[in-house]
Order: C-alpha cells, then structure tokens, then sequence
C-alpha cells in the first residue's frame, strides 16, 4: 500500500534550525506538498516541489529525492508561532486522491 | 481568498443516528474532499468528488455517503453513526486538476458520537 511516514514529534528551541523528514512507499505520484496545521485549526499549504530538489519560500525550504523516495520541509529562524503540526502529502498519480503523512507535532521552546 | 465552510464546529449525535455535515466552498473550486482526522493516524480520505455529482471512494469509505449536487456544496453522510466514527472531519477543496493546485480546509467538525 501506499504510506507516508514522519517522525511524531520534533522540538527545537527559538531561532533554530529544524528538518521535518517525510519518507514515502507510493507506486507514482506528483510532487510533494506540507501543510501546517495550528492546534484547533485548518490544514494550510506551504509548499510543493514538483521536482526534485530544493525550494524555498522565505524561512520555510522543501526538498523532494525520488529516487531516495524522502523529502523534508526546513525551517529556519524557528519562531514560537511556528509551533504545529506538520504534515506531507503526495497526490496519486493517475486520480485525483491524496494521501497524507501521519504528521509530525513540532514544539519550540522560549 | 478561498473559504471553505463547514456547518458545524462541533456536534454530538447518538450511536444509530443518520448523520450529515456539510461543506461550502466559495470559490467555484472543482474538486472536494472529505477526511477524517485522528491521533497518530494523520488525515485519512474517505471521499471526493471531481466535479458535481461525480464522487470516488477513498481510503475509508465504510459507514459513510457522500452527495454533491451543487458545485460548492459536498455533503458527507454517516448512515448509522457509530461510536468508531467519533472523530475530527475536514473538509477541503481544490481549483482544478494541475498537481500544484493546493487544497483548502474548512476548520473542521468535531464530532463525538455517544
């Protein structure tokens, strides 16, 4: 079956620097996407690679390997806000269904 | 800016009840979705629909419908709602079928099945 596979939970401490893996066991798909999601709050996007390798939009950075079958999402100059949940998602090649990583809870401390 | 909206933030219903939540979306979006959300199990896709009145089963489609008559309406039906279905449901859309197209959440219902 197809799976997406991150670390439960990660904690940094303000201004650092922290890597959100996503590890993947799909058959094909298009590109990888993260969401954050606030404690009671929507899933908002982030970010996509379409290909692999690195883009990066401001403090937050996303890399894609697919022959690593792995990516992660980057966050630099952690800031207390960014405390959330993180989640990775690949659409289904061929259909129109997503699947979701198991999401990773990140916690930055003062 | 897209807004997905959906009926209720929280709902309580009895074991055996028929069960609806509703979903708007504002924006003429083609796509919707329904998921489940639960502890360690990430968001899981029980249904979408890629255009109106055209829907597909996902992951977990068992004790549930879904009906979209209206492009921005996507309704998910609990047929006889039952204490393993207490959980948070989100809602999403998206533009089109491009790979890059985002979804949108709705803030989700909680509901709690007793």
């Amino acid at each position: 079956g197809q799976s997406l596979e991150q670390p439960s939970e990660v904690t940094a401490v303000e201004g650092a620097i922290v890597q959100i893996n996503c590890t993947y066991q799909t058959s094909g798909f298009y590109g990888l996407s993260w969401y954050q999601q606030h404690d009671g709050g929507a899933p908002t996007f982030l970010s996509y690679n379409a290909l692999d390798g690195l883009e990066e939009t401001g403090r937050f950075s996303s890399f894609l390997s697919r022959s690593d079958s792995y990516g992660y999402l980057l966050l630099q100059e952690l800031q207390m806000k960014d405390s959330a949940s993180y989640f990775c998602a690949v659409r289904d090649r061929g259909t129109y269904k997503y699947i979701f990583g198991t999401g990773t809870r990140l916690k930055v401390l003062a | 800016d897209v807004k997905v909206t959906q009926s209720s933030r929280y709902l309580v219903k009895r074991t055996g009840e028929k069960v609806f939540l509703e979903c708007v979306q504002d924006m003429d979006h083609e796509n919707m979705f329904w998921y489940r959300q639960d502890p360690g199990l990430g968001l899981r896709l029980i249904y979408f629909s890629y255009d109106v009145k055209m829907k597909e089963k996902g992951d977990i489609p068992e004790g549930y419908s879904v009906s979209r008559e209206k492009k921005e309406r996507f309704s998910l039906i609990l047929e006889s709602a039952s204490t393993n279905q207490t959980s948070m449901y989100l809602c999403a859309s998206r533009l089109g079928t491009a790979s890059n197209q985002p979804q949108h959440f709705g803030d989700g219902t909680r509901l709690s099945i007793l």
